[in-house]
């Protein structure tokens, strides 16, 4: 069992449409949850960062972690076809190495 | 703030030649960098963690001789891919962490082409 598992997709949406993107992990150690939207060809870039359960809402991202089921998710209000990236979710203990998902391509169409 | 450098964006160098690729911490002291590589279409794949001021700890698979890190200062790493060859072309990307309050930032990643 991988210790992060996240649909490849792709995941194709109309514009304006709500997107929910998500991840399960197994290792309950796992404190700190991040999510990254890579565009082709570029580093991958820190959207949301999260280490306890609950909501975090930073304009049209809002990301969701519930330690009890080992679920984490992050929605896309309003999307865009600018949105149109790969969105990986990673977690880790601490200062240790990231452990990533495999990544959901994200297909907004106008 | 927490920005990571990376330099060049992209090469392209001569089968057999060596290339060396820089990741600078710019606004923040970084004791450890982490160096991935990544395939089209795949997920980042972590090659090794960069020590400042000791050496690299390897992952599983990944050659040590082939791919040197050098963690001279806590703003600079750097990941020299020696004799490279075609199959080493792939997308390089090196990342630190400011502040255990903050996520990891990466760097805007290198593309090797190997001829």
């Amino acid at each position: 069992q991988k210790e992060v598992e996240q649909d490849p997709g792709p995941l194709s949406v109309p514009e304006g449409a709500i997107v929910s993107l998500n991840c399960t992990y197994s290792n309950s150690a796992f404190q700190y949850f991040m999510w990254y939207r890579q565009y082709s060809r570029k580093g991958p870039e820190l959207l949301m960062y999260t280490y306890s359960s609950g909501n975090k809402e930073d304009g049209r991202f809002t990301a969701q972690v519930d330690k009890s089921s080992k679920y984490i998710s992050l929605f896309i209000r309003d999307s865009q076809p600018s949105d149109s990236a790969t969105y990986l979710c990673a977690v880790n203990t601490g200062f240790q190495k990231l452990v990533f998902g495999t990544g959901t391509r994200l297909l907004v169409s106008p | 703030g927490a920005v990571v450098s990376q330099h060049p964006s992209w090469v392209i160098c001569k089968s057999g030649t060596s290339v060396k690729i820089e990741c600078r911490s710019l606004d923040f002291q970084a004791t450890t960098m982490f160096w991935y590589r990544q395939f089209p279409k795949q997920s980042l794949m972590l090659m090794a963690t960069s020590n400042e001021g000791s050496k690299a700890t390897y992952e599983q698979g990944v050659e040590k001789d082939k791919f040197l890190i050098n963690h001279a200062s806590l703003t600079l790493s750097t990941l020299t891919v020696t004799s490279a060859h075609p199959e080493d072309s792939s997308f390089y990307i090196c990342s630190a962490r400011a502040d255990i309050h903050y996520g990891y930032t990466f760097g805007s990643g290198t593309r090797l082409t190997v001829v």
